[in-house]
C-alpha cells in the first residue's frame, strides 16, 4: 500500500518492558518524524530524521530511541516503558524540495500505546 | 519558544453555517502554516498548506488566510456539513522543518 503505515495500531505493555513502534513510508520522503499526542498537551515532537542515519531530538525525547538505517523506515523504541509514555504515537514524513522547508507533512494512522 | 493557540477549543454550529477557526502564533518567523483535520481515533489529514509569502490558500469549500506579521491564521469552511465534524489543528513550521501544533478546535456540525 502506498503512503505511510504504522504498526502495531494498538499495543498494551507493562512498565519496564522494551517496545518498538514501526513506521514505514513508500514515498521515499527524506524527512520522518515521531510525535506523541496527549490530552492537555496536544501533539509534541519526539524525534525526527532528515535522512538515513541522521536523527535529532525534538521537544520530548527522553526515554525514546530512534534509528534510521533505511530511508523508508523509522522505528521508535521505548527502552524501558513507563506509565507516562501511555499515549497515541504518530509518525509523519515530508519531502525535501529545493526550498527545503516548504513541504507538507503527511501523517500515519497512529499507534495507541498503553503502559500498565 | 514558539507557541500556537487555537480558540475556541470547541465549536458547535447548525448545518449550512460558515465555520471560522482561529489560530495564533507567537513567533512570526515561520516558513509556512499547515491546517489538519483529525477524526476521532484517526490520524491527521492535511487540508491546506499556506506559505509564509502567501496571504491566502483555497481548496474547495476551505479557505485559509495568513497574516504573518500579526501571528494569525484563519480557516474558513463554507456551508458546513455534518461530515465536517472533526477536530481541526493548525501547525507552524519553523527552522529545522519542525512543526509546532496548536491544541485544536473540536467542531460539531448539527444536522
Amino acid at each position: 500500500d502506498a503512503g505511510i503505515t504504522q504498526s502495531p495500531r494498538y499495543k498494551i505493555t507493562e512498565t519496564g518492558r522494551q517496545v518498538t513502534l514501526m513506521c514505514h513510508q513508500t514515498w521515499s520522503h527524506s524527512y520522518m518524524f515521531w510525535y506523541r499526542q496527549d490530552l492537555g498537551h496536544g501533539l509534541r515532537l519526539i524525534y525526527y530524521s532528515a535522512a538515513a542515519d541522521i536523527t535529532d531530538k525534538g521537544e520530548v525525547p527522553d526515554g525514546y530511541v530512534v534509528s534510521r538505517s533505511k530511508t523508508e523506515n523509522f522505528p521508535l523504541t521505548l527502552e524501558s516503558a513507563t506509565r507516562s509514555q501511555t499515549s497515541v504515537y504518530f509518525c509523519a514524513s515530508s519531502d525535501m524540495a529545493y526550498l527545503v522547508w516548504y513541504n507538507e507533512q503527511f501523517f500515519g494512522p497512529g499507534t495507541r500505546l498503553t503502559v500498565l | 519558544k514558539q507557541e500556537v493557540t487555537q480558540i475556541p477549543a470547541a465549536l458547535s454550529v447548525p448545518e449550512g453555517e460558515n465555520l471560522v477557526l482561529n489560530c495564533s502564533f507567537t513567533d512570526s518567523a515561520i516558513y509556512n502554516l499547515q491546517w489538519f483535520r483529525q477524526d476521532p481515533g484517526k490520524g491527521l489529514t492535511s487540508l491546506l498548506l499556506i506559505q509564509s509569502s502567501q496571504r491566502e490558500q483555497t481548496s474547495g469549500r476551505l479557505n485559509a488566510s495568513l497574516d504573518k506579521s500579526s501571528g494569525r491564521s484563519t480557516l474558513y469552511i463554507a456551508a458546513s456539513q455534518p461530515g465536517d465534524s472533526a477536530t481541526y489543528l493548525c501547525a507552524v513550521r519553523a527552522a529545522g522543518n519542525k512543526l509546532t501544533f496548536g491544541g485544536g478546535t473540536r467542531v460539531l456540525v448539527k444536522p
